[in-house]
């Protein structure tokens, strides 16, 4: 079973930012929030992970909740390249950080 | 640093076929995945391996799937016999570790049509 919810499919302009939600209200306390992305025809490519603070990396931002109930994945500058189907996903602690995968968010960027 | 590479890209056979896909990850990656991902959907892991030692292997078909990490670098994931369902695209990825938040790297995937 998917532990995360995300919205199936979301729209941006170029150039703009994108603010990508999930909810995960049962994560534990020490399970990490990743995220991917898979662009279309290849295999998924990482992202970004954090734990409880915010995390900032080339590609993105992570915003985690204080109560890790739920995070926002940004992306300050939207590129055509950015188009992919974005997959929140958390490490199941309690099974060797087994990584168990939803159906993910549909990102379109308008040129 | 070469990607994880997989072959072949593409794959078309009858049901009830026999069918193998080869998966050769980063050098130095300790910890290899096989996922099946169905259009439409996130992949789902099949199996994961630790050098040459199966990790998680609960929701590989065994009946019918199997694969195997020859002396903890390359491997090959079988099919036998293909049911219509197992049309899928087929992802190795490798990770440095297993455990921890380890980024996991992907091939490219085999696209698997059973007819």
């Amino acid at each position: 079973d998917a532990k995360t919810t995300q919205p199936n499919s979301m729209e941006s302009n170029e150039e703009e930012p994108v603010h990508l939600p999930c909810n995960h209200s049962t994560i534990s306390g020490t399970d990490y929030i990743h995220w991917y992305r898979q662009l279309p025809s290849q295999g998924p490519e990482y992202v970004i992970h954090g734990l409880t603070s915010n995390v900032n990396n080339r590609m993105a931002s992570l915003a985690i909740a204080e109560d890790r109930k739920s995070s926002t994945l940004i992306l300050h500058r939207a590129t055509l390249r950015d188009a992919a189907v974005y997959y929140c996903i958390w490490g199941d602690a309690g099974n060797n950080r087994k990584l168990i995968w939803g159906l993910g968010t549909s990102l379109a960027v308008n040129p | 640093e070469a990607g994880v590479a997989q072959s072949p890209r593409y794959k078309i056979i009858e049901k009830r076929q026999s069918v193998a896909f080869w998966c050769n990850p980063i050098s130095g990656h300790a910890t290899l995945y096989w996922y099946q991902q169905i259009l439409g959907q996130g992949p789902k892991l099949l199996i994961q391996f630790q050098n040459n030692g199966v990790v998680d292997d609960s929701q590989l078909p065994k009946d019918r799937f199997s694969a195997e990490r020859l002396k903890g670098v390359d491997s090959t994931l079988k099919i036998q016999p293909a049911k219509l369902e197992d049309s899928a695209v087929y992802l190795c990825a490798s990770s440095f570790l297993a455990g921890g938040p380890n980024e996991q790297f992907f091939g490219p995937g085999t696209r698997l049509t059973v007819l």
